[in-house]
């Protein structure tokens, strides 16, 4: 089993639909967990974090915890084109020694 | 700028040569992570360092790899007789430790390197 699996893609939504972009991990001492996107050819960026199970908004974006489940998910509301991308899963241990594992990432495309 | 920022961008080499990229942080952040990303997969996890100490290093690399953190400041990654596929994109990456909440982590823009 791999340590964070992401649902496979490519995920494509129409314009203003929602997009949901599922994750789930297998450490069960997984303490952090973050969302990032990576567009074709640049390098990750940090769009949100989330360390208590329930629901984190910001702005068009949700994140999802459910640790008894070790799932997190990323909701995106009104897509747009410009949320076309790769979405990557991450989560961390809150040790002293930790490292943070990244799933394989999931591509959305958002058609307008 | 104070973000992360990496050198070379680009790096073409032959086979058997030596690379060398370097790493300049957050300079507030006083950890490290080093990866490495091929096309259609997520990063994958090189080492990471708090301030200059190496806390880790994946056993997926091999004894070509070596990294350093002299002074907790900036990072140099090396590969050692390089091979073909060694080609990927070296992504560095720093964070805070504490507190959790602010512990996520900021990517520089990358070290593309090609094998010949």
């Amino acid at each position: 089993q791999k340590e964070v699996e992401q649902n496979s893609g490519p995920l494509s939504v129409p314009e203003g639909a929602i997009a949901s972009l599922n994750c789930t991990y297998s450490d069960r001492g997984s303490q952090s967990f973050f969302w990032y996107r990576q567009y074709s050819g640049k390098s990750p960026e940090l769009i949100m974090s989330i360390y208590s199970n329930g629901d984190k908004e910001d702005g068009r974006f949700t994140a999802q915890l459910n640790k008894a489940s070790q799932y997190v998910s990323l909701l995106i509301r009104d897509s747009q084109p410009s949320d076309s991308a790769t979405y990557l899963c991450a989560v961390k241990r809150e040790t002293s020694y930790d490292k943070v594992i990244f799933g394989p990432g999931t591509s959305l495309s958002v058609i307008p | 700028d104070t973000g992360v920022s990496q050198d070379p961008r680009h790096k073409i080499t032959k086979r058997g040569q030596n690379v060398t990229f370097r790493c300049d942080p957050i300079s507030e952040h006083n950890r490290l992570y080093w990866y490495r990303q091929t096309l259609g997969q997520g990063p994958e996890f090189l080492t990471y360092f708090q301030n200059e100490a190496q806390l880790e290093k994946s056993r997926l690399l091999s004894d070509r790899f070596s990294a350093e953190r002299p002074k907790g400041s900036f990072s140099t990654l090396e590969i050692q007789r390089t091979e073909q596929g060694d080609s990927a994109m070296y992504l560095c990456a720093s964070s805070l430790v504490f507190p959790a909440t602010q512990s996520g982590q900021y990517f520089g823009p990358g070290t593309r390197l090609t094998v010949t």
